[in-house]
């Protein structure tokens, strides 16, 4: 089975400040990977995913992500955070191999960027 | 191009009543998938759809059912609700192939509250 954690349920930080929010995953098959966001409200959007090649992956607004394959984390990062990154973070992963689209989440972080 | 759309946006009912929800995907996605979004079990997998059919099921009850029509429309059913119902269900579809490298795109979902 897969599972997947998000180390942290809050993270509250000041604007212009770096952020990282930690997500490690335990699977023994392999997975893709892949963050997503919800503001208040909405449905969830894709920030970045990690499908193969370079372990450093860049996604929208400024985020990147690490796969770190023998601590199976997956941590999203930006240098400088600004108020409207204020939202839910997910991390999740999916099989590789199998027939299906089906996402398994963390239990999300919220963050939060204060003035 | 449209995104997801989920109807209707809020939904109260009565326990023991049944409801329908209703997601068009995004134009040309064939699988389209159901989630379950709670504060104290996160997100959680209902079941996903591809070219009519059920091909990956979740761990919920009966209760829950889904159908995609030939247009990709996806409804999903619970009968005789409970109060554990409650939830804000999302709808994500998926490309032409419905891969698992391929990201999903999420509705805004349904907030349904059972009384």
């Amino acid at each position: 089975a897969q599972s997947v954690t998000q180390l942290d349920s809050q993270v509250p930080v000041f604007e212009e400040a770096p952020v990282e929010l930690r997500c490690n995953y335990s699977s023994s098959v392999s997975v893709y990977l892949f963050w997503y966001v919800q503001y208040p409200n909405q449905g969830l959007q894709l920030l970045l995913k990690y499908l193969s090649g370079s372990t450093l992956v860049k996604g929208i607004n400024g985020f990147e992500a690490e796969f770190n394959k023998s601590q199976t984390s997956f941590h999203l990062r930006k240098p400088s955070v600004h108020i409207s990154d204020t939202a839910e973070y997910f991390c999740a992963v999916s099989l590789r191999a199998g027939n299906t689209g089906k996402l398994i989440f963390g239990q999300g972080t919220t963050l939060q960027v204060k003035p | 191009k449209a995104g997801v759309t989920q109807t209707p946006r809020y939904l109260i009912k009565t326990r023991g009543q049944q409801v329908t929800l209703s997601c068009s995907p995004i134009s040309g996605h064939r699988s389209v998938s159901w989630y379950q979004q709670t504060p104290g079990q996160g997100l959680q997998f209902l079941f996903e759809y591809f070219s009519e059919t059920q091909r990956n099921k979740g761990n919920f009850p009966g209760r829950f059912s889904g159908r995609q029509f030939s247009n990709s429309r996806s409804e999903m059913n619970v009968s005789t609700l409970e109060l554990g119902d409650s939830a804000l269900y999302l709808c994500a579809s998926s490309s032409s192939t419905g891969q698992p490298n391929s990201p999903l795109h999420f509705g805004n979902g349904t907030r349904l509250t059972v009384t």
